[in-house]
C-alpha cells in the first residue's frame, strides 16, 4: 500500500465549479500535512497547509481527518488558472530534520 | 517566499558520464537540504537528506556511492549522479529548509531534467 494516496484523474471541470480532491495517508504517526501544486514540468509549490480544525484560505478549504487518516481539498469557483496537478504531502519526522512524502497527485483541468 | 536555485536547469549526456547539479538557497541559510526525484507520471521520491557538514542521509534503495551529495555550506548541496545511465533520467529536484520543526517549509529549486542517452 502506498504511504499517500489519491486519485490521479484527471478531474475536468468548467470554470467556476466546485471541486474536491480527497487523499488517505497510511503513517499514522504523520505529523503535519500540506497541499502542493505542480504545473506541468515544473517544481512544487506549497499550496497550504492543512490543520485539524480545517482552514480556508480564498477559495481552497482543506480538511484533515486523523482518525480515518484523510485529507482532503475543496476549491470553490474554480479558475482556469487552477489547471494543475495537486500533491498530498505528508510530513514524518526523521532523524535531524523531516521527510515529505508525496502523493502521486490528482490532475484537475478547468475548461472554459 | 524564501529562493532556492537549481543548476543546471537541464542537461543532456552520455551513458558513463558524471553529472553535477548544484542547489542554492538564496536569501537564507539552510539547516537541511532535501534531494527528490520524478519519473514521468510518478510522486517525487525523497533520494536523500543532508544537512551542512555531516554526510547525507540516504533512503532505502537510493546507492549513495552513485549518487554522491555533499553539503558543503548553509547555502549549497550538490548531488553528482556519477556514471549516468538511461534509467537515471528523470527530474531531480532540491529543497532547503531552515530548522528541524516539521511545521518549516520546504522551499523547492525549479529542478534540472537530466536526460542520459
Amino acid at each position: 500500500r502506498k504511504e499517500v494516496e489519491q486519485d490521479p484523474g484527471p478531474f475536468n471541470v468548467p470554470e467556476g465549479a466546485t471541486v474536491a480532491f480527497n487523499c488517505t495517508y497510511s503513517n499514522s504517526a504523520s505529523q503535519s500535512f500540506f497541499w502542493y501544486r505542480q504545473d506541468c514540468r515544473k517544481e512544487p509549490k506549497l499550496l497550504m497547509s492543512v490543520y485539524s480544525s480545517g482552514n480556508e484560505d480564498g477559495r481552497f478549504t482543506a480538511q484533515l481527518n486523523r482518525a480515518s487518516q484523510y485529507i482532503s481539498l475543496l476549491i470553490r469557483d474554480s479558475k482556469l488558472s487552477d489547471s494543475a496537478t495537486y500533491l498530498c504531502v505528508v510530513n514524518n519526522q526523521a532523524g535531524g530534520g523531516n521527510k515529505l512524502t508525496f502523493g502521486t497527485g490528482t490532475q484537475l483541468k478547468v475548461e472554459l | 517566499g524564501a529562493v532556492v536555485s537549481q543548476h543546471p536547469s537541464w542537461v543532456i549526456c552520455k551513458s558513463g558520464t558524471s553529472v553535477k547539479i548544484e542547489c542554492r538557497s538564496l536569501d537564507f541559510q539552510a539547516t537541511t537540504m532535501f534531494w527528490y526525484r520524478q519519473f514521468p507520471k510518478q510522486s517525487l521520491m525523497l533520494m536523500a537528506t543532508s544537512n551542512e557538514g555531516s554526510k547525507a542521509t540516504y533512503e532505502q534503495g537510493v546507492e549513495k556511492d552513485k549518487f554522491l551529495i555533499n553539503h558543503a555550506s548553509l547555502t549549497l548541496s550538490t548531488l553528482t549522479v556519477t556514471s549516468a545511465h538511461p534509467e537515471d533520467s528523470s527530474f531531480y529536484i532540491c529543497s532547503a529548509q531552515t530548522g528541524l520543526n516539521s511545521y518549516n517549509e520546504q522551499f523547492f529549486g525549479p529542478g534540472t531534467r537530466l536526460t542520459v542517452l
